[in-house]
């Protein structure tokens, strides 16, 4: 079984230029997560879908951050413009529809570096 | 904000030695997870304990969880260089996994 693929896996971008990263869950999983973990902290929740719509985005920096997930299946996070501070590992994870979270299955993270 | 605390940040062991970890949280939870984190990787799902369980085993791992202390210990027992690797707790409230700042841990040969 294919795990959950990202792309880019390394990305440097300088500040006020924008960035997308894409996302492509494992088959058959209806929720979606998007994490950012910056160096030597625990990955921190953006923005959750259950299908194609958004269960959780309130820490989601929405003024520059933004992310769809169209037709229920693959996702984009964008940020645009990029600042010094969104350096940090950006997670893709699914898991199957649960009414209480159960596993979720992540993949490799885009390494964001922002000069 | 992390809802989860691990302690201690960072742990150096021999190869043979049992590994513990611990884990602390403020508000009342569904579930407990554990995840690992191999350098440069993503994280994986180690193990789940659920709020009415309070001692769960998978091979070489043992988790207790103490809802009344909000706290959950994670046990490696016999430890391997392979088992190097960040390792995070996860609490599930209502439908949202909140990730600890994670423990570091070391297995040297």
């Amino acid at each position: 079984e294919a795990g959950v693929a990202q792309s880019p896996r390394y990305k440097i971008i300088e500040k006020r230029q924008s960035v997308a990263f894409w996302c492509n869950p494992i088959s058959g999983h209806a929720t979606l997560y998007w994490y950012q973990q910056i160096l030597g902290q625990g990955p921190k929740l953006l923005i959750q879908f259950q299908n194609n719509g958004v269960v959780d985005d309130s820490q989601l920096p929405k003024d520059r951050f933004s992310a769809e997930r169209l037709k229920g299946v693959d996702s984009t996070l964008k940020i645009q413009p990029a600042k010094l501070e969104d350096s940090a590992v950006y997670l893709c994870a699914s898991s199957l529809p649960s009414s209480l979270t159960g596993e979720l299955f992540f993949g490799e993270g885009s390494r964001l570096t922002v000069l | 904000s992390q809802q989860g605390e691990e302690d201690p940040q960072a742990l150096s062991i021999q190869e043979g030695e049992n590994a513990t970890m611990n884990c602390s949280y403020k508000t009342s939870i569904n579930n407990l997870q554990w995840y690992r984190q191999n350098s440069g990787r993503g994280l994986v799902h180690l193990i789940l304990i659920r709020s009415n369980e309070r001692e769960k085993h998978s091979g070489r791992l043992r988790v207790t969880l103490d809802t009344s202390k909000k706290s959950s210990s994670l046990l490696i027992t016999a430890s391997r260089a392979a088992d190097t690797a960040s390792y995070f707790c996860a609490t599930d409230s209502w439908g949202k996994l909140q990730f600890g700042a994670g423990t570091q841990v070391v297995v040297t040969p």
